[in-house]
């Protein structure tokens, strides 16, 4: 089965301040993990994708498969980095017929970043 | 606007009552996907379609939900009989598979929901 851990609800850090957002993961084959985001009022988009290995908007994640987790990281928090963020596992769909993979998505944590 | 788009956006009834929703996927998207999501939550997958064909349900998805894709193109959610446990977020999400391409590789691009709420 799969599942996706976020401990934290909400994150509050200052501008300017390193931030973390935890995320770990099981899942028995192999993983392709995402952050999706969510701003206020906006649908839900992607923000990264761990096969990518790029930075986006400053934030980068590194999968750990010996660790299981797939922390999102920025060193410097903007105002505008406040929203929802997601993490979401991505697996093949069980009975497999023609393909498809369902996203396992975690809780969510709402960062806040203050002035 | 070339995203992903549902409607209606918000919707309030009465417990007992049917609804339905519409998901435009993005053009050319072949794949298809539905998901709920309740307050503190993330969304949570029902059911998945590559073109017109429905492929997945989750157990989530009770008998008195149906979900179709009419020729490989909208899909519509309905919900009949309506609990007050049915009230949440309902969100579609499309992608495209090319090919070969690898399974895990795909994108979903997520519109921007339903709202039900039942009375």
């Amino acid at each position: 089965a799969q599942r996706v851990t976020q401990p934290e609800k909400l994150l509050s850090v200052f501008k300017g301040a390193p931030v973390e957002l935890k995320c770990n993961y099981s899942y028995s084959g192999s993983p392709e993990l995402f952050w999706y985001v969510q701003y206020s009022r906006q649908r839900l988009q992607l923000l990264l994708r761990h096969i990518s290995r790029e930075s986006i908007k400053g934030f980068t994640a590194d999968l750990n498969k010996g660790e299981t987790s797939f922390h999102l990281k920025k060193p410097f928090a903007q105002e505008e980095d406040s929203a929802m963020y997601y993490c979401a596992l991505s697996g093949p769909i069980e009975e497999l017929t023609g393909g498809g993979n369902k996203l396992t998505f975690g809780t969510g944590t709402q960062l806040k970043v203050e002035l | 606007d070339t995203g992903v788009s549902q409607n209606p956006r918000h919707k309030i009834t009465k417990r007992g009552q049917n609804v339905t929703f519409r998901c435009d996927p993005i053009s050319e998207h072949n794949r298809l996907y539905w998901y709920r999501q309740t307050l503190g939550q993330g969304p949570e997958f029902l059911t998945y379609f590559q073109n017109e064909a429905q492929l997945e349900k989750s157990r989530l998805l009770s008998d008195r939900f149906s979900a179709e894709r009419p020729k490989g193109s909208f899909s519509t959610l309905e919900i009949q009989r309506t609990e007050q446990g049915d009230s949440a977020m309902y969100l579609c999400a499309s992608s495209l598979r090319e090919g070969l391409a690898d399974l895990n590789q795909e994108t979903q691009y997520f519109g921007p929901g339903t709202r039900l709420l039942v009375l």
